[in-house]
């Protein structure tokens, strides 16, 4: 039968606007979120990472929160900019377990208008 | 500092074919990670090299394999090629040591895109 491609969640903000991307996780023992920022034709790009040990951390221009209690992840860029507009992916890990394999969520694009 | 090489960019095959991707991980790191990047399942863990080990795994069948060279260096093999693994496979690289934790943060190549006719 034909493949369904994953259905990405979209987000247009208007240029100089705040713009927040949501996350939910599955597993419980992650302790290692990350966010990334994918281009058209390039990898990603890492952006901010935050521990199970915090519930916010700032980067220049993006905030991280964490909700451990909702398992959910969450990215605020401040002014947003048409360099912003990607596809930007939440990824969580168990670092504790010595893994250092990332589970990827679907990602979400992000339009910037001008 | 160079980031993650991979090669070939693009490179095209047909069924039953097999395929070679290299990776050229970041100066120092010694684990590489190689993930697979489609529309219809996204960005998927296919495994990870220390030190010329897998270290862990992902839920591929046999004909994914790769290995790591002395020098850090990857490679990652298809064998048999079916249409559906088409897809871009990334290589990623972190400076992950050899106990406790993991180091989290990866640091991603450009990707080879492989199309399968």
């Amino acid at each position: 039968g034909e493949s369904v491609g994953l259905h990405l969640p979209t987000l247009s903000v208007q240029e100089g606007d705040n713009s927040i991307i949501n996350c939910a996780y599955s597993n419980s023992a992650s302790d290692y979120f990350i966010w990334y920022k994918q281009e058209s034709g390039k990898g990603p790009q890492f952006i901010i990472d935050i521990r199970s040990n915090m519930d916010k951390r700032q980067g220049q221009r993006v905030t991280v929160l964490l909700n451990k209690t909702v398992k959910h992840l969450s990215l605020q860029i401040a002014a947003t900019q048409p360099g912003d507009s990607a596809v930007y992916f939440c990824a969580e890990g168990a670092l504790q377990t010595g893994a250092n394999n990332l589970f990827f969520g679907t990602g979400t694009r992000l339009t910037v208008i001008p | 500092k160079a980031g993650v090489t991979q090669t070939p960019r693009y490179l095209i095959k047909t069924r039953g074919q097999q395929v070679t991707l290299s990776c050229s991980p970041i100066s120092g790191h010694r684990s590489v990670s190689w993930y697979q990047q489609t529309p219809g399942q996204g960005l998927q863990f296919l495994f990870e090299y220390f030190s010329e080990t897998q270290r862990n795994k992902g839920n591929f069948p046999g004909r994914f394999s790769g290995r790591q060279f002395s020098n850090s260096r990857s490679e990652m093999n298809v064998s048999t090629l079916e249409l559906g693994d088409s897809a871009l496979y990334l290589c990623a690289s972190s400076s992950s040591g050899t106990s406790g934790a993991g180091s989290g943060e990866l640091f991603f190549g450009e990707g080879s895109r492989l199309t399968v006719l």
